[in-house]
Protein backbone atom coordinates (compact mmCIF):
# COMPACT_ATOMS: atom_id res chain seq x y z
CA UNK A 1 0.00 0.00 0.00
CA UNK A 2 1.48 3.29 -0.84
CA UNK A 3 2.77 5.48 2.20
CA UNK A 4 0.44 8.56 0.98
CA UNK A 5 -3.10 8.30 -0.50
CA UNK A 6 -5.59 10.08 -2.36
CA UNK A 7 -9.10 9.84 -3.29
CA UNK A 8 -10.33 9.81 -5.50
CA UNK A 9 -7.93 9.15 -7.94
CA UNK A 10 -10.24 10.70 -10.93
CA UNK A 11 -13.18 12.81 -10.43
CA UNK A 12 -15.61 14.44 -12.78
CA UNK A 13 -18.20 17.61 -11.54
CA UNK A 14 -19.96 20.04 -12.89
CA UNK A 15 -19.54 23.88 -11.96
CA UNK A 16 -20.90 25.06 -8.60
CA UNK A 17 -20.29 22.02 -7.12
CA UNK A 18 -18.72 21.31 -3.31
CA UNK A 19 -15.46 18.93 -4.02
CA UNK A 20 -13.88 16.82 -1.51
CA UNK A 21 -10.39 15.87 -2.16
CA UNK A 22 -8.99 13.51 0.84
CA UNK A 23 -5.40 12.66 1.98
CA UNK A 24 -3.80 10.14 4.81
CA UNK A 25 -0.66 9.09 5.37
CA UNK A 26 1.35 6.52 6.82
CA UNK A 27 4.63 7.76 7.19
CA UNK A 28 4.05 9.46 10.51
CA UNK A 29 4.79 12.78 9.17
CA UNK A 30 3.45 16.05 10.62
CA UNK A 31 3.73 18.21 7.67
CA UNK A 32 1.41 18.19 5.04
CA UNK A 33 0.67 19.78 1.72
CA UNK A 34 -1.47 20.05 -0.84
CA UNK A 35 -0.16 20.82 -4.32
CA UNK A 36 -1.62 22.02 -8.05
CA UNK A 37 -0.46 21.13 -11.49
CA UNK A 38 -1.57 22.14 -14.68
CA UNK A 39 0.78 21.50 -17.78
CA UNK A 40 3.71 23.38 -18.03
CA UNK A 41 3.40 25.35 -14.84
CA UNK A 42 5.47 23.39 -12.41
CA UNK A 43 3.80 22.64 -8.71
CA UNK A 44 1.72 25.31 -7.21
CA UNK A 45 1.13 24.90 -3.34
CA UNK A 46 -2.04 25.63 -2.25
CA UNK A 47 -2.22 24.75 1.55
CA UNK A 48 0.19 23.49 4.03
CA UNK A 49 0.27 21.98 7.38
CA UNK A 50 2.63 21.43 9.85
CA UNK A 51 0.64 20.20 12.37
CA UNK A 52 -3.22 19.98 13.64
CA UNK A 53 -3.59 23.12 14.57
CA UNK A 54 -1.37 24.65 12.25
CA UNK A 55 -2.50 25.38 8.38
CA UNK A 56 -1.14 28.09 6.16
CA UNK A 57 -2.31 29.34 2.99
CA UNK A 58 0.23 28.45 -0.30
CA UNK A 59 0.89 30.51 -3.50
CA UNK A 60 -2.49 30.18 -4.79
CA UNK A 61 -5.10 29.04 -2.16
CA UNK A 62 -8.21 31.40 -3.19
CA UNK A 63 -11.41 29.28 -4.01
CA UNK A 64 -9.94 26.42 -1.81
CA UNK A 65 -9.84 25.38 1.82
CA UNK A 66 -8.46 22.57 3.34
CA UNK A 67 -9.02 20.69 6.75
CA UNK A 68 -5.97 18.52 9.28
CA UNK A 69 -8.48 15.68 10.85
CA UNK A 70 -5.69 14.49 12.28
CA UNK A 71 -1.91 13.73 12.17
CA UNK A 72 -2.49 11.22 9.40
CA UNK A 73 -5.23 13.11 7.09
CA UNK A 74 -5.26 16.08 5.15
CA UNK A 75 -8.19 17.11 2.90
CA UNK A 76 -8.19 20.17 0.33
CA UNK A 77 -11.82 21.14 -0.79
CA UNK A 78 -13.25 23.27 -3.54
CA UNK A 79 -16.69 24.90 -2.18
CA UNK A 80 -17.70 26.01 -5.40
CA UNK A 81 -16.01 24.28 -8.77
CA UNK A 82 -14.71 26.37 -11.42
CA UNK A 83 -13.80 25.10 -14.70
CA UNK A 84 -10.42 26.45 -14.08
CA UNK A 85 -9.69 24.69 -11.14
CA UNK A 86 -9.48 21.54 -13.59
CA UNK A 87 -6.02 20.22 -12.80
CA UNK A 88 -4.17 16.97 -11.09
CA UNK A 89 -3.82 17.58 -7.13
CA UNK A 90 -1.09 15.92 -5.01
CA UNK A 91 -1.05 15.77 -1.34
CA UNK A 92 3.13 15.54 0.19
CA UNK A 93 4.29 14.76 2.97
CA UNK A 94 7.17 15.94 4.91
CA UNK A 95 9.19 15.00 8.18
CA UNK A 96 10.27 18.36 8.70
CA UNK A 97 13.00 20.94 7.38
CA UNK A 98 16.49 21.56 6.37
CA UNK A 99 17.59 18.38 4.98
CA UNK A 100 14.48 16.28 5.97
CA UNK A 101 12.62 18.89 3.45
CA UNK A 102 11.81 15.40 1.28
CA UNK A 103 8.21 15.71 0.14
CA UNK A 104 6.66 12.54 -0.61
CA UNK A 105 4.19 12.59 -2.86
CA UNK A 106 0.42 11.10 -3.16
CA UNK A 107 -0.52 9.10 -6.39
CA UNK A 108 -2.25 12.72 -7.43
CA UNK A 109 -6.00 13.05 -8.08
CA UNK A 110 -7.41 14.58 -11.67
CA UNK A 111 -10.53 17.06 -11.40
CA UNK A 112 -12.54 17.75 -14.07
CA UNK A 113 -14.95 20.60 -13.58
CA UNK A 114 -17.21 20.62 -16.88
CA UNK B 1 9.30 34.55 -7.85
CA UNK B 2 8.91 31.22 -9.69
CA UNK B 3 12.18 29.90 -10.37
CA UNK B 4 13.48 29.85 -13.98
CA UNK B 5 14.71 26.26 -15.92
CA UNK B 6 16.88 25.69 -18.66
CA UNK B 7 16.58 24.23 -21.32
CA UNK B 8 13.05 23.50 -21.27
CA UNK B 9 13.20 20.18 -23.30
CA UNK B 10 16.41 17.89 -23.92
CA UNK B 11 16.87 15.06 -25.93
CA UNK B 12 19.30 12.51 -25.49
CA UNK B 13 20.82 9.24 -26.52
CA UNK B 14 21.20 6.71 -23.93
CA UNK B 15 25.10 7.17 -22.39
CA UNK B 16 25.14 11.09 -23.50
CA UNK B 17 25.15 13.51 -20.61
CA UNK B 18 22.69 16.49 -19.60
CA UNK B 19 22.62 19.38 -17.13
CA UNK B 20 19.62 21.16 -16.13
CA UNK B 21 19.79 24.32 -14.94
CA UNK B 22 17.54 26.36 -11.79
CA UNK B 23 17.54 29.81 -11.18
CA UNK B 24 16.57 32.30 -9.06
CA UNK B 25 15.71 35.99 -8.59
CA UNK B 26 16.19 35.90 -4.73
CA UNK B 27 18.54 34.61 -2.23
CA UNK B 28 17.93 30.80 -1.67
CA UNK B 29 18.91 28.81 1.66
CA UNK B 30 17.57 25.21 -0.32
CA UNK B 31 17.14 23.76 -3.74
CA UNK B 32 15.22 20.83 -4.21
CA UNK B 33 15.27 18.29 -7.27
CA UNK B 34 12.54 16.16 -8.36
CA UNK B 35 11.82 13.88 -11.00
CA UNK B 36 8.48 13.17 -12.45
CA UNK B 37 7.84 10.49 -14.97
CA UNK B 38 4.44 10.49 -17.30
CA UNK B 39 1.15 10.07 -15.39
CA UNK B 40 3.06 9.27 -11.56
CA UNK B 41 3.82 11.52 -9.00
CA UNK B 42 7.73 13.29 -8.27
CA UNK B 43 9.85 11.54 -6.88
CA UNK B 44 12.76 13.33 -4.91
CA UNK B 45 16.10 13.47 -5.82
CA UNK B 46 18.25 15.89 -3.79
CA UNK B 47 18.09 18.53 -1.62
CA UNK B 48 21.47 21.37 -1.40
CA UNK B 49 21.51 23.47 1.34
CA UNK B 50 23.30 26.82 1.93
CA UNK B 51 26.04 26.44 3.72
CA UNK B 52 27.02 23.17 1.25
CA UNK B 53 25.05 20.15 2.87
CA UNK B 54 23.46 17.79 0.57
CA UNK B 55 21.17 15.04 0.88
CA UNK B 56 20.02 12.53 -2.11
CA UNK B 57 20.79 9.95 -4.80
CA UNK B 58 23.99 7.92 -4.93
CA UNK B 59 23.63 8.38 -9.23
CA UNK B 60 22.81 12.06 -9.49
CA UNK B 61 24.93 15.24 -8.44
CA UNK B 62 23.95 18.92 -8.17
CA UNK B 63 25.41 21.80 -7.52
CA UNK B 64 24.10 25.07 -5.82
CA UNK B 65 25.87 28.33 -6.07
CA UNK B 66 25.21 30.16 -2.99
CA UNK B 67 25.93 33.88 -4.53
CA UNK B 68 24.42 33.38 -8.01
CA UNK B 69 21.20 31.87 -6.86
CA UNK B 70 21.64 29.02 -9.17
CA UNK B 71 22.05 25.04 -8.84
CA UNK B 72 22.71 22.59 -12.20
CA UNK B 73 21.56 19.10 -11.91
CA UNK B 74 24.03 16.80 -13.62
CA UNK B 75 22.77 13.18 -15.34
CA UNK B 76 25.66 11.51 -16.39
CA UNK B 77 25.53 8.44 -18.60
CA UNK B 78 22.09 8.82 -19.10
CA UNK B 79 19.64 5.66 -19.02
CA UNK B 80 16.51 4.93 -20.63
CA UNK B 81 15.12 5.45 -16.94
CA UNK B 82 16.06 8.92 -16.80
CA UNK B 83 13.60 9.66 -18.58
CA UNK B 84 10.65 12.40 -16.89
CA UNK B 85 9.90 15.86 -16.20
CA UNK B 86 12.41 17.46 -13.79
CA UNK B 87 11.72 20.02 -11.14
CA UNK B 88 13.76 22.35 -9.34
CA UNK B 89 12.19 23.92 -6.26
CA UNK B 90 13.81 26.35 -4.20
CA UNK B 91 13.45 28.30 -0.93
CA UNK B 92 14.23 31.08 0.96
CA UNK B 93 14.43 29.97 4.33
CA UNK B 94 14.16 26.53 5.85
CA UNK B 95 10.59 26.78 6.26
CA UNK B 96 9.80 24.06 3.71
CA UNK B 97 6.21 25.47 3.10
CA UNK B 98 7.76 28.37 0.88
CA UNK B 99 9.61 25.65 -1.83
CA UNK B 100 8.43 27.26 -5.13
CA UNK B 101 8.76 25.23 -7.99
CA UNK B 102 10.10 26.06 -11.76
CA UNK B 103 8.75 24.87 -14.74
CA UNK B 104 9.89 21.71 -15.12
CA UNK B 105 12.27 20.13 -17.71
CA UNK B 106 11.51 17.66 -19.72
CA UNK B 107 14.32 14.71 -20.76
CA UNK B 108 13.60 12.00 -23.23
CA UNK B 109 16.45 9.29 -23.44
CA UNK B 110 16.63 7.42 -26.46
CA UNK B 111 17.95 4.19 -26.94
Amino acid sequence: DADVTQTPRNRITKTGKRIMLECSQTKGHDRMYWYRQDPGLGLQLIYYSFDVKDINKGEISDGYSVSRQAQAKFSLSLESAIPNQTALYFCATSLGDRANGELFFGEGSRLTVL
Amino acid sequence: QQPVQSPQAVILREGEDAVINCSSSKALYSVHWYRQKHGEAPVFLMILLKGGEQKGHDKISASFNEKKQQSSLYLTASQLSYSGTYFCGTAGSSNTGKLIFGQGTTLQVKP
